[in-house]
């Protein structure tokens, strides 16, 4: 089954304004992480965060973590046509021997 | 210098028969996984490997059967195919089972006819 579930399931904006994508989940967790996925290729890991931290950042990206509402959050500033990806959240968590579980992932496109 | 590399890239063929992903890395990860991803983008996990023994088994057929020669290859054996198995299959690997990012290969798109 699966554990995380991004929200929105597509989202389409102009090149240069923010992206926000949201994921939830239902059981604890060690970790959440975030990967980007473009079209005809593997999955490209970006931000790792543990379950024990509320916020990171790496170059334009922050994820947020709220374990209190089994949600997390990537935010995308100043987006490029570049960034044009499927973005997909994992969870993984030691009741389930560690596994990591994806959710369908937010298709972005942005407009140059 | 590829970090995790799948091959074939394409594999077209008929119910029935019986065919092998190979995959291998070279950024010397203890772990190795391989996942499928169908047509609505969903990515289940299939299996993983730790120092050559199998730690994950998900509800998958026998038909699937993972081979590892050694640490750097983990390879997918797949008898009797049927349409249904007919997805992307991607490999992946990391260093060590817990906390750690996954590496991906860019997946074998397998279609049955």
């Amino acid at each position: 089954s699966q554990q995380g579930e991004e929200d929105p399931q597509a989202l389409s904006i102009q090149e240069g304004e923010n992206a926000t994508m949201n994921c939830s989940y239902k059981t604890s967790i060690n970790n959440l992480q975030w990967y980007r996925q473009n079209s005809g290729r593997g999955l490209v890991h970006l931000i790792l965060i543990r379950s024990n931290e509320r916020e990171k950042h790496s170059g334009r990206l922050r994820v947020t973590l709220d374990t209190s509402k089994k949600s997390s959050s990537l935010l995308i500033t100043a987006s490029r046509a570049a960034d044009t990806a499927s973005y997909f959240c994992a969870t993984d968590a030691r009741s389930r021997n560690n596994d990591m579980r994806f959710g369908a992932g937010t298709r972005l496109t942005v407009k140059p | 210098d590829t970090a995790v590399s799948q091959t074939p890239k394409y594999l077209v063929t008929q119910m029935g028969n019986d065919k092998s992903i190979k995959c291998e890395q070279n950024l010397g990860h203890d772990t190795m996984y391989w996942y499928k991803q169908d047509s609505k983008k969903f990515l289940k996990i299939m299996f993983s490997y730790n120092n050559k023994e199998l730690i994950i088994n998900e509800t998958v057929p026998n038909r699937f059967s993972p081979k590892s020669p050694d640490k750097a290859h983990l390879n997918l054996h797949i008898n009797s195919l049927e349409l249904g198995d007919s997805a992307v299959y991607f490999c992946a690997s990391s260093l060590g089972q817990f906390n750690q990012p996954q590496h991906f290969g860019d997946g074998t798109r397998l279609s049955i006819l």
